[in-house]
């Protein structure tokens, strides 16, 4: 147990439509990274979150985007869905702090299948 | 570029034999390194991580893994298997100063053999 949890775990959309999916960071921690990982595939970076600003993306468009709550939760919204975002959507929490940092912590996953 | 490579996709071990899964990184800076697990639907697990100091680091399950900065690898290690470690294992980089921005690997397959 990481203590990051995800939401939902499992979701199905139609080609074209919003989903909104939601992690909330382990105790303490102040930095969320979101990753894709399509079947057969390792995780991809998609952005990274700290104290509620964008810190880094990867190489996906603008339609992947998110936002980090006082709390340090986040969400990751994706516009206009495709089928080929259909993975697992991975969160990951982390602490950065002036005199020390952690190593990520992941959840569960939330599997996306867009139809 | 920055890339993490994983040689071998798919495994097969006899349980109780020894394993070594490979992994080559190539990274601008001084490299934090990591190896995770995952099995079938699930998240990602950490077994160990490099950033400094010895290079021969200890992991949880009796993982260990070497880091050798000549060959840019960094390598996992168990000396006999358990058919429970039968899941897919990643290699993977990133900063020490961004903790959560990290490169995996393609990832390889360990299967057991009874």
């Amino acid at each position: 147990e990481t203590g990051v949890t995800q939401s939902p775990t499992h979701l199905i959309k139609t080609r074209g439509q919003q989903v909104t999916l939601r992690c909330s960071s382990q105790s303490g921690h102040n930095t969320v990274s979101w990753y894709q990982q399509a079947l057969g595939q390792g995780p991809q970076f998609i952005f990274q979150y700290y104290r509620e600003e964008e810190n880094g993306r990867g190489n996906f468009p603008p339609r992947f985007s998110g936002l980090q709550f006082p709390n340090y939760s986040s969400e990751l919204n994706v516009n206009a869905l495709e089928l080929d975002d259909s993975a697992l959507y991975l969160c990951a929490s982390s602490l950065l702090g002036a005199s020390r940092n952690t190593e990520a912590f992941f959840g569960q996953g939330t599997r996306l299948t867009v139809v | 570029a920055q890339s993490v490579t994983q040689p071998d996709i798919h495994i097969t071990v006899s349980e109780g034999a020894s394993l070594e899964l490979r992994c080559n990184y190539s990274y601008g800076a001084t490299p934090y390194l990591f190896w995770y697990v995952q099995s079938p639907g699930q998240g990602l697990q950490l077994l160990l991580k490099y950033f400094s100091g010895d290079t021969l680091v200890q992991g949880i399950k009796g993982f260990e893994a070497e880091f050798k900065r000549s060959q840019s690898s960094f390598n996992l290690r168990k000396p006999s298997v358990h058919w429970s470690d039968a899941a897919e294992y990643f290699c993977a980089v990133g900063a020490y100063s961004s903790a959560s921005k990290i490169i995996f690997g393609s990832g390889t397959r360990l299967s057991i053999r009874p």
